[in-house]
């Protein structure tokens, strides 16, 4: 079974500083990922999602995220964060497996976004 | 195109009842989630309806959660004799299913429906 890993309950971050993200993932295989976005009293978002090929990928809002197989990791980057960015932050692991394609979700990081 | 819609957004009950919570996936998509988000916790799975398939039940917390799906689109989540422990924050996602692609894992979710037991 898979497993998702966010180290970080709460970040906080000042308006145009960089943002990094963790994620860390448990997974037999090659996992398929994803990042979702969650803004205060709104459902989740898609933000960005790795399947294969190249292992940076780009999503929406100006973010990206890198998938290292080595470090089993798929943290999620910002090189200027907006106070628009404020919001919980999911990443989530699928098994790469056609039929089963339940997807297990990590407990989330909240970013606070400072003047 | 209209996404995922949850109803009611807000749903306040007294415990022991009976509650109803109803989602409308996306039209076309056959996969479809229920998922549970306790105040400061990420996305518990609740179960799971995927095209024709016997439902993935694995997550239902108790026998007081069920869970239907009509005609292959419109779901609800039944809470039988609520406790305050259910309060929750109930999402439901959709996702296509069967095309063989892997869009088939992107869940596309609705607002949610805030259940309080009093």
């Amino acid at each position: 079974a898979q497993s998702v890993t966010q180290p970080d309950i709460h970040i906080t971050v000042s308006e145009g500083a960089s943002l990094e993200l963790r994620c860390n993932y448990s997974y037999g295989a090659t996992p398929y990922l994803f990042w979702y976005v969650q803004s205060p009293g709104q459902g989740l978002q898609l933000l960005l999602k790795y399947f294969s090929g190249d292992t940076l990928v780009q999503g929406i809002k100006g973010f990206e995220a890198e998938f290292k197989r080595s470090q089993s990791s798929f943290n999620l980057r910002k090189p200027s964060v907006h106070w628009s960015d404020a919001a919980e932050y999911f990443c989530a692991v699928g098994a790469a497996n056609f039929g089963n394609e339940k997807l297990t979700f990590g407990t989330g990081t909240r970013l606070t976004i400072i003047p | 195109g209209a996404g995922v819609s949850q109803s009611p957004s807000n749903k306040v009950t007294e415990k022991g009842k009976d509650v109803e919570l109803r989602c409308d996936p996306i039209s076309g998509h056959t996969a479809l989630y229920w998922y549970r988000q306790s105040l400061g916790q990420g996305l518990e799975f609740l179960i799971y309806f995927q095209g024709n398939s016997a439902p993935d039940k694995s997550g239902l917390p108790s026998d007081r959660f069920s869970a239907e799906r009509t005609g292959g689109s419109v779901s609800t989540l039944t809470i039988q004799r609520t406790q305050q422990e259910d309060s929750a924050v109930y999402l439901c996602a959709s996702s296509p299913f069967g095309t063989g692609a892997v869009k088939d894992y992107e869940q596309y979710f609705g607002p949610g429906t805030r259940l309080t037991v009093t």
